[in-house]
């Protein structure tokens, strides 16, 4: 039982939007930022988006992220095949003293 | 070009130990926190340890404390994690991953991972 709560699947056509959603608490994201992460099969996690709505350098604007409270949400427009991937939301706990995940949203590209 | 290379994983025993390195390049040693990640076979991330840059401060998640260890040495640029009392529901890829700063769950840059499996 993860202690921020993601949805297992979702999926969406090519060219269209899909959003996925990060549940957590006052300890978690509702006093620290947000971060996700992208994982495709075999490799590597790969940072998304830091700081709720940061992109690093290198990731397309078509990937944005938001957060209101203690929810946050990943966006990614413009769906491409690649896509494709394990999702993951995550946030440092000020209770537990240690970062917790998400436990990661399966995206299929239909 | 920032690299972190894990190494020591493998197969464990029961109640025994491990202890994992991840060599750092490419940036310097010391300015950050360092944290381990691991992921049982088709499940999720789960945060193990972070270890500020001096090595003074360090943290554990709940299902590792009390067993395992993080530790660095800066003159060498290396992270390591003892891992002792081996339990088969350790069986994880481990990863090392770069903090931008302590106290993030914001994990810039990873390794590749090593794998350990605890098995009899």
């Amino acid at each position: 039982q993860s202690v921020l709560s993601q949805p297992p699947s979702t999926s969406g056509t090519p060219g269209h939007r899909v959003t996925i959603s990060c549940s957590g608490s006052s300890s978690n994201i509702g006093s620290n930022t947000v971060n996700w992460y992208q994982q495709l099969p075999g490799t590597a996690p790969k940072l998304l988006i830091y700081s709720d709505n940061q992109r690093p350098s290198g990731v397309p604007d078509r990937i944005s992220g938001s957060k209101s409270g203690t929810s946050a949400s990943l966006a990614i427009s413009g769906l491409h095949s690649e896509d494709e991937a394990d999702y993951y939301c995550a946030a440092w706990d000020d209770s537990l003293n240690g970062v917790v995940f998400g436990g990661g949203t399966k995206l299929s590209v239909l | 070009e920032v690299q972190l290379v894990e190494s020591g994983g493998g197969l464990g025993h029961p109640g025994g130990s491990l202890r994992l390195s991840c060599s750092a390049s490419g940036f310097t040693f010391d300015n950050y926190a360092l944290n381990w990640v691991r992921q049982a076979p088709g499940k999720g991330l789960e945060w193990v340890a972070v270890i500020t840059g001096s090595g003074v401060t360090t943290y554990y998640g709940d299902s590792v404390k009390g067993r395992f260890t993080i530790s660095r040495d800066n003159s060498q640029n290396t992270l390591y994690l003892e891992m002792n009392s081996l339990r088969a529901e350790d069986t994880a890829e481990y990863y090392c991953a770069r903090s931008d700063y302590f106290g993030s769950g914001s994990f810039d840059y990873w390794g590749q991972g090593t794998l350990v499996t605890v098995s009899s």
